[in-house]
């Protein structure tokens, strides 16, 4: 399958604050990105889909002028948390979509948000 | 709505023994794909196993085999010989092959599993 990975794996910052997560497929060319968020004991929720080159399309209830998506190449995509504050706490996940005919998603590592 | 249940929050299964983690899923689509997906602690999402709708023979990958029942709109997991290191949470997801737009998946709430020496 697909190699991703995410950077920072964690990142601690300070109300009001903007924080920029990169995700990056390393073995693969992806079209099409994933970012999830999780809650603690909690599953995956959709925050959106990230598309090579073009807007990327949000999920309902997700702002997004909070949480602003670049995929500038069909290596990177990048969430940037803006005027984070301590609500936006949380773990977030990237996926790469490996080839739509099998719709299958490789996920990246993560990377654990704290705002204080 | 399609949606994905795991009605068992948490498992626990005597190493090397056999255990079978449970997920329905509803859609009125007769082609889509569904997923098993292992969380352990750090975290780190792995696929586990793959089955496609229109295939009836039931994925099988080393010690993990799924039971896909089409018309049940059942896709269970059984992991055989379970290890200390199978303890994880376990995700089922479903994606619809889409007509528009690009592949989702829609997660289930998960099943924790507890492995004990």
């Amino acid at each position: 399958g697909a190699v991703v990975s995410q950077h920072p794996s964690w990142v601690i910052c300070k109300s009001g604050t903007s924080v920029k997560i990169e995700c990056r497929s390393l073995d693969f060319q992806a079209t099409t990105m994933f970012w999830y968020r999780q809650f603690p004991k909690q599953s995956l929720m959709l925050m959106a889909t990230s598309n090579e080159g073009s807007k990327a399309t949000y999920e309902q209830g997700v702002e997004k002028d909070k949480f602003l998506i670049n995929h500038a190449s069909l290596t990177l995509s990048t969430l940037t948390v803006t005027s984070a504050h301590p609500e936006d706490s949380s773990f977030y996940i990237c996926s790469v979509l490996a080839g739509a005919g099998r719709g299958t998603q490789y996920f990246g590592p993560g990377t654990r948000l704290t705002v204080l | 709505a399609q949606t994905v249940t795991q009605s068992q929050p948490e498992m626990s299964v005597q190493e090397a023994e056999t255990v079978t983690l449970s997920c329905t899923y509803d859609t009125s689509e007769s082609d889509y794909y569904l997923f098993w997906y292992k969380q352990p602690p750090s975290r780190q999402m792995i696929l586990v196993i793959r089955q496609e709708a229109y295939k009836q023979q039931n994925a099988t990958e080393n010690r993990f085999s799924v039971n896909f029942q089409k018309a049940a709109k059942s896709f269970s997991l059984k992991i055989s010989d379970s290890q200390l290191g199978d303890a994880a949470m376990y995700f089922c997801a479903y994606s619809p092959i889409p007509t528009s737009g690009t592949y989702k998946y829609i997660f289930g709430t998960g099943t924790r599993l507890k492995v004990l020496a």
